[in-house]
């Protein structure tokens, strides 16, 4: 089945940098885009940007400009969402979230998501 | 950017209840509108999407409606499994925005 299976929790210290994967499967990687959605504790389900699976071009949206960084591994159908000089305000669930049509443009639906992974920057 | 105010952000319902949540853009969206269910430590899950189709596996009682810029969630017949958050989300442009979401509590 259709499944985006993220790596696990994080425990950083501020101004460390983590790297969350996103491993795909059940599907064609590079036939849909990727999005990666931040949830602050708390909090309601806040858009980071997407990235182009087929050429491998991220956007980023505004607030998640120079310490956010999208990647791929298309040889292991994997997306990556790394972040830099962390601060505690970083503290969050960080979903990836698949589109929901193939060869589509970035404006759909998510489906389905990853289960989530915990970031959470203290000292 | 287009803001989506959901409406109401907690809601408390009896099992067997018809309940409904209303969504508005900031400005039309031409029902590129999906709906989500959240549970605790969980990832949203589609339930709607263009603003009225069910996504597959999603119980029939889950319906969507609405144009322009308000839309609706309504739950025919609230079940144990029900009471969690929703969340609209609006993909007519980038960026995508979400409700603030509704917290739907057993009474």
């Amino acid at each position: 089945q259709v499944q985006l299976v993220q790596s696990g929790s994080e425990l950083k210290k501020p101004g460390a940098s983590v790297k969350v994967s996103c491993k795909a499967s059940g599907y064609t990687f590079t036939s849909y885009a990727m999005n990666w959605v931040r949830q602050a504790p708390g909090q309601g389900l806040e858009w980071m940007g997407w990235i182009n699976t087929n050429t491998g071009n991220p956007t980023y949206a505004q607030g998640f400009t120079g310490r956010f960084v999208f990647s791929l591994d298309t040889s292991v159908s994997t997306a990556y969402l790394q972040i830099s000089s962390l601060k505690a305000e970083d503290t969050a669930v960080y979903y990836c979230a698949r589109v929901g049509k193939p060869y589509s443009s970035i404006l759909n639906w998510f489906d389905p998501w990853g289960q989530g992974t915990l970031v959470t920057v203290s000292s | 950017d287009i803001q989506m105010t959901q409406s109401p952000s907690s809601l408390s319902a009896s099992v067997g209840d018809r309940v409904t949540i209303t969504c508005r853009a900031s400005q039309g969206i031409s029902n590129s509108l999906a709906w989500y269910q959240q549970k605790p430590g969980k990832a949203p899950k589609l339930l709607l999407y263009a603003a009225s189709r069910l996504e597959s596996g999603v119980p029939s009682r889950f319906s969507g409606s609405g144009s322009g810029t308000d839309y609706t969630l309504t739950i025919s017949s609230l079940q144990p499994e029900d009471f969690a958050t929703y969340y609209c989300q609006q993909y007519y442009s980038t960026p995508h925005t979400f409700g603030q979401g509704t917290k739907l509590e057993i009474k």
